[in-house]
This record gives C-alpha cells, sequence and structure tokens, in this order.
C-alpha cells in the first residue's frame, strides 16, 4: 500500500529554519516524481517544489517565492523526501503536503496527510 | 507564469443535479490539466489528469474535456459526498499552477 506521512512542521519565529520530512512506503521515491505542494490557511494550493526521478536526472524546480530558501531532497537510503526551509517569513505558513505521481502520468494521485507550518512571533 | 481561472468560484446545486465547472487558462496548457476534490481537513484527491483521463478509483460521473485554454469538470448527477472544492491544476510549464477553485455546496 503506497503511503505519504509528513512531519516535522510547528511554530517558528520568522527568519528561523526548518525541515520537513515525507516518509514514503510502498514504492521507492527515487524512481518517482516527487513533490511539496502548500496551502495556507482557507486559501487554494500552491505548487513549491519538485524533484524528477534519478532515471530523469533528479532535476529540482522552485517557484519563485521559496527560490533561494527552500531546498527539496531525498534520502533513498530512507526512502525519505525533504524540504529544508530556510529565513522562513510569515507568508509561508501553511499545510504542507508531500505528493507523488505514480499511475497518472506527472499527476500528482498519491498524497500525504499534510503537516502545518506557522511562522510568527 | 500560467494563470488558471475557474468559474463559477460557487455552484450552488442539489443531490442529483449536474454539475459543470469550468477552468480557463491563460495561455494554451494542451491537455496537460488535471482536477482535484478537496474537502475540510483532507487532501486533494486526483479525479482527472491529462484533462480527459479519469485516476484510478474515480466514479463514472466525473468527465472532464476541454484542451488548449478551455476545460470543464462535469459531475453528471450530483451525490451527497460530491459537495467540496475543486481545483484545476496546469503542468504545461514551470511553476506548475493551481486554479483558485471552485466550491460546489448543497443548494
Amino acid at each position: 500500500e503506497v503511503q505519504l506521512v509528513e512531519s516535522g512542521g510547528g511554530l517558528i519565529q520568522p527568519g528561523g529554519s526548518l525541515r520537513l520530512s515525507c516518509a514514503a512506503s510502498g514504492f521507492a521515491v527515487s524512481r518517482n516524481y516527487m513533490s511539496w505542494v502548500r496551502q495556507a490557511p482557507g486559501k487554494g494550493l500552491e505548487w513549491v517544489s519538485l524533484i524528477y526521478s534519478t532515471e530523469y536526472g533528479g532535476s529540482t524546480y522552485y517557484t519563485d517565492s521559496v527560490k533561494g530558501r527552500f531546498t527539496i531532497s531525498r534520502d533513498n537510503s530512507k526512502n525519505t523526501l525533504y524540504l529544508q526551509m530556510d529565513s522562513l517569513r510569515a507568508e509561508d505558513t501553511a499545510v504542507y503536503y508531500c505528493a507523488t505521481a505514480l499511475s497518472s502520468g506527472w499527476t500528482l494521485d498519491y498524497w500525504g496527510q499534510g503537516t502545518l507550518l506557522t511562522v510568527s512571533s | 507564469e500560467i494563470v488558471l481561472t475557474q468559474s463559477p468560484a460557487i455552484l450552488s446545486l442539489s443531490p442529483g443535479e449536474r454539475a459543470t465547472l469550468s477552468c480557463r487558462a491563460g495561455q494554451s496548457v494542451s491537455n496537460y490539466l488535471a482536477w482535484y476534490q478537496q474537502k475540510p481537513g483532507q487532501a486533494p484527491r486526483l479525479l482527472i489528469y491529462d484533462a480527459t483521463k479519469r485516476a484510478t478509483g474515480i466514479p463514472a460521473r466525473f468527465s472532464g474535456s476541454g484542451s488548449g485554454t478551455d476545460f470543464t469538470l462535469t459531475i453528471s448527477s450530483l451525490e451527497p459526498e460530491d459537495f467540496a472544492v475543486y481545483y484545476c491544476q496546469q503542468r504545461s510549464n514551470w511553476p506548475f499552477t493551481f486554479g483558485p477553485g471552485t466550491k460546489v455546496d448543497i443548494k
């Protein structure tokens, strides 16, 4: 069974750093396209970052608002996806979802339950 | 960035009625358009990908159409569990973007 479990969210002050984790089971993160999508409270969805599989070169992409501050990565031995977030701002407050595309082309068809990040002093 | 516009913002219907949701892209996204359903407190659920293909396990009452810049999600006969927010999303150009959503609520 495919499962994605995010962790690492919490309350952090502006300017701080935090790392989110997404533990995967039922498939290999190294062989699949993985993403982070966020949703600010009461708002819509925003695609934050993606990483291609090793087979496709492992390229990474970031939305402009997080470029230079966030880093997506994976640990194949732990089958886990990460999002390192630095220089956090109030506008980064959101539920962060980890997601992957397994059987729907390049479209996200499996999602975790999300982890809440609150950036506030 | 490709901007997606969804209409209407809110659709008030009764169970058994047909729902027609629209998504318009600021430039062509070919058929690289998906539809998601989201209920409060839950992660999004993929319904349709590549404009017309139903995702695994999605009931046949959900269908997608369109290409280029204009897309439609149709729910042929609303079930009680279909009242939710629906988002379209393009993967033609990075950054991949979502529309603002259409809320389907009970009339």
